[in-house]
């Protein structure tokens, strides 16, 4: 089946640093998203990327879609302890196809 | 904003009991989806609903589960004799068209652990 490979695993920032992670995958996605998990809740959609080479910013948190269609990247910038959680980067044969393949998530901890 | 509400939040059973997870979509979503996460683990697909009836299923999706909507606002995921490795967060999640840009929302998840 289709596979994402998301890294870090985990980072372990001080507040105010610019975080950088991203997801690569061996065949092709015509839709990227990004997602935020926190401890016991589902995952809440940051950014949605539809289009290849599209850079997507929601507030601090900018994405872009791989010219490839293989990968995405995400930075956060200036870091909050808000931030904290699990990030995963999920890809769609297109937006039409609503099956999500969902990478292994990045975990994020931020010190004050 | 509308919410996707997930019941039990947690619910420990047997192995080999059957057990049913709910959910209540957002009220004029039409397609329904269930995914899991085993702990430490990435989110996993299982199935989609739409119309009364399958739209897709993965692997994971085998004989001991099944789905039902048993009337207009709930939607079930029933497994039929519970496995150890069955234990998992349970995400049910619901979108207003067939696609991502339709809104696709997730619920909080009910942890299934089975003993």
């Amino acid at each position: 089946g289709q596979q994402l490979n998301q890294s870090p695993q985990s980072m372990f920032i001080q507040e105010g640093e610019d975080v950088s992670m991203n997801c690569t995958s061996s065949s092709i996605f015509n839709t990227w998203l990004w997602y935020k998990q926190d401890p016991g809740e589902g995952p809440v959609l940051l950014i949605a990327l539809y289009k290849a080479g599209e850079l997507t910013s929601n507030g601090r948190l900018t994405a872009q879609f791989g010219i490839t269609r293989k990968d995405s990247f995400l930075n956060i910038s200036a870091s909050i302890p808000s931030d904290v959680g699990i990030y995963f980067c999920a890809g769609a044969m297109n937006s039409g196809y609503s099956t999500l393949t969902f990478g292994k998530g990045t975990m994020l901890l931020v010190s004050p | 904003e509308p919410e996707v509400t997930q019941t039990p939040s947690h619910q420990v059973t047997q192995m080999g009991q059957e057990v049913i997870l709910r959910c209540v979509p957002i009220s004029n979503h039409l397609y329904f989806y269930w995914y899991r996460q085993i702990l430490g683990q990435k989110v996993e697909f299982l199935v989609s609903f739409y119309n009364n009836e399958i739209s897709e299923k993965s692997e994971i999706f085998d004989d001991q589960f099944s789905v039902e909507r048993p009337d207009g606002s709930n939607f079930t995921l029933k497994i039929r004799s519970t496995k150890l490795e069955d234990s998992a967060m349970y995400f049910c999640a619901s979108s207003v068209g067939p696609g991502l840009n339709y809104g696709y929302t997730f619920g909080s998840g009910t942890r299934l652990t089975v003993v």
